[in-house]
């Protein structure tokens, strides 16, 4: 079973708007990370926020994480079409480090 | 600016021929990767290396083996292609300290189409 999951499945937004995507995990963390892979690419690291940090951000982006609730989100503000993209979170930690993603969701960014 | 290179980009062959796919990182970094992706973006990871040496081989066919001559490089062999291996085959280097401790870094991926 998935360690991670991303929600919603898809997103369509328009250029300026801000949006959402929240991760649900089931293992314990040392980090919560965020990807972003753009067609043709592969995932690119976007955030990485310790098990003892409630927020961080980067530049448009703001990822929150609750350990209790074992969640995450990250927001991007001001979206822009090459934000077009599907988007991973992915509990860290462990032995051997294996790193599992989420099924992904595809955020669709439209001028 | 890209750091783990993959080749080819692209290839397509037939079932029950052998194909080999290149990774070699130039981040100076000990552990590779090689994660599978299907059509529908769900990663999964198949081997790792750790200079040179396995350290994590998940369920996968015997068909698929890889391969490793020194720590920035790390190749992927298929012997006897099924169609079930049409994927993108995406090779990931992970680093020792600070942040690129837990963060990896992939290539741009391999994509293999199995006719």
């Amino acid at each position: 079973s998935q360690l991670a999951e991303e929600n919603p499945w898809a997103l369509s937004v328009h250029e300026g708007e801000s949006v959402t995507v929240n991760c649900s995990y089931k293992t314990s963390i040392t980090a919560l990370q965020w990807y972003r892979q753009k067609s043709g690419e592969g995932p690119a690291q976007l955030i990485l926020i310790r098990s003892n940090e409630r927020e961080k951000r980067n530049g448009r982006l703001r990822a929150t994480l609750d350990t209790s609730s074992q969640s995450s989100s990250l927001s991007i503000t001001a979206t822009r079409c090459e934000d077009t993209a599907v988007y991973f979170c992915a509990p860290s930690g462990g032995s051997n480090y294996k790193l599992t993603f989420g099924k992904g969701t595809l955020l669709t960014v439209t001028p | 600016e890209t750091a783990v290179f993959q080749t080819p980009n692209y290839h397509v062959t037939q079932v029950g021929n052998e194909v080999s796919f290149n990774c070699k990182q130039t981040l100076g970094h000990d552990t590779m990767y090689w994660y599978k992706q299907d059509s529908k973006k769900l990663l999964k990871i198949m081997f790792s290396y750790n200079n040179k040496q396995l350290i994590v081989n998940e369920t996968v066919p015997r068909r698929f083996s890889p391969q490793s001559s020194d720590k920035a490089h790390l190749n992927l062999r298929i012997k006897s292609v099924e169609p079930e291996d049409s994927a993108v085959y995406l090779c990931a280097s992970r680093g020792l300290g600070g942040r690129d401790a837990e963060t990896l870094y992939f290539g741009s991926g391999t994509r293999l189409t199995v006719l």
